[in-house]
């Protein structure tokens, strides 16, 4: 069984980057066929869709936050992450990793149970 | 970017009955839509792809339909754990994008 697991600071300041890890068991993620994704949800709304990176590093990225955002893969740690820069009071919100179900549909099957980030000096 | 426009944005509704939400594209997106159930302070939970495959595991009382730029998540008898949030998903194109979400209420 696929699971994933955000890790990272629960506060950074304006102005600063903002670093996730996603972890990844249950499988590979550098041989997997699968997408994996970055969502996020500002307390009380709805989910926003960060970018996702395929199995062999090509990410597809919002681009509301393109300018400030990477993703990536570290297979050695069967892990892959988000960076993003020059944060403000507008990204604070619960980050979800997500994995792309087998279908192949763009569809989400596999979730991580999301990391709250504040920001805030 | 592509709008995906939920409504109701909120629904009350009692156990046993049967509730519609729809979800409507800005552009044609095929079947590339999933739906998912959402529960306070938890990660949604896949329910539909393809806009009417039902993900495995997910009760028989859910359904999708639809095709094009208008689709329907059916829930033909509720239960009480299917109070609440359904968001609907376009991956026809990219940014992938969520509809605003619809809170099933008792």
């Amino acid at each position: 069984q696929v699971q994933l697991q955000e890790s990272g600071p629960g506060l950074v300041k304006p102005s600063e980057s903002l670093s996730l890890i996603c972890s990844v068991s249950g499988g590979s993620i550098s041989t997997s066929v699968h997408y994996w994704g970055w969502i996020r949800q500002p307390p009380g709304k709805g989910l926003e869709w960060i970018g996702n990176i395929d199995y062999v590093g090509t990410t597809y990225y919002n681009p509301s936050l393109k300018s400030r955002l990477t993703i990536s893969l570290d297979t050695s740690s069967n892990h892959f992450s988000l960076m993003l820069t020059s944060v403000t009071a507008a990204d604070a919100a619960l980050y979800f990793c997500a994995r792309g179900g087998d279908a192949g549909f763009g569809e989400f099957e596999y979730w991580g149970q999301g990391i709250l980030v504040a920001v805030s000096s | 970017d592509i709008q995906m426009t939920q409504s109701p944005s909120s629904v009350s509704a009692s156990v046993g009955d049967r509730v519609t939400i729809t979800c409507r594209a800005s552009q044609g997106v095929s079947n590339w839509v999933a739906w998912y159930q959402q529960a306070p302070g938890k990660k949604p939970h896949l329910l539909i792809y393809a806009a009417s495959t039902l993900q495995t595991g997910v009760p028989s009382r859910f359904s999708g339909s639809g095709s094009g730029t208008e689709f329907t998540l059916t829930i033909s008898s509720l239960q009480p754990e299917d109070f609440a949030t359904y968001y609907c998903q376009q991956a026809h194109s990219f940014p992938y994008t969520f509809g605003q979400g619809t809170k099933l209420e008792i």
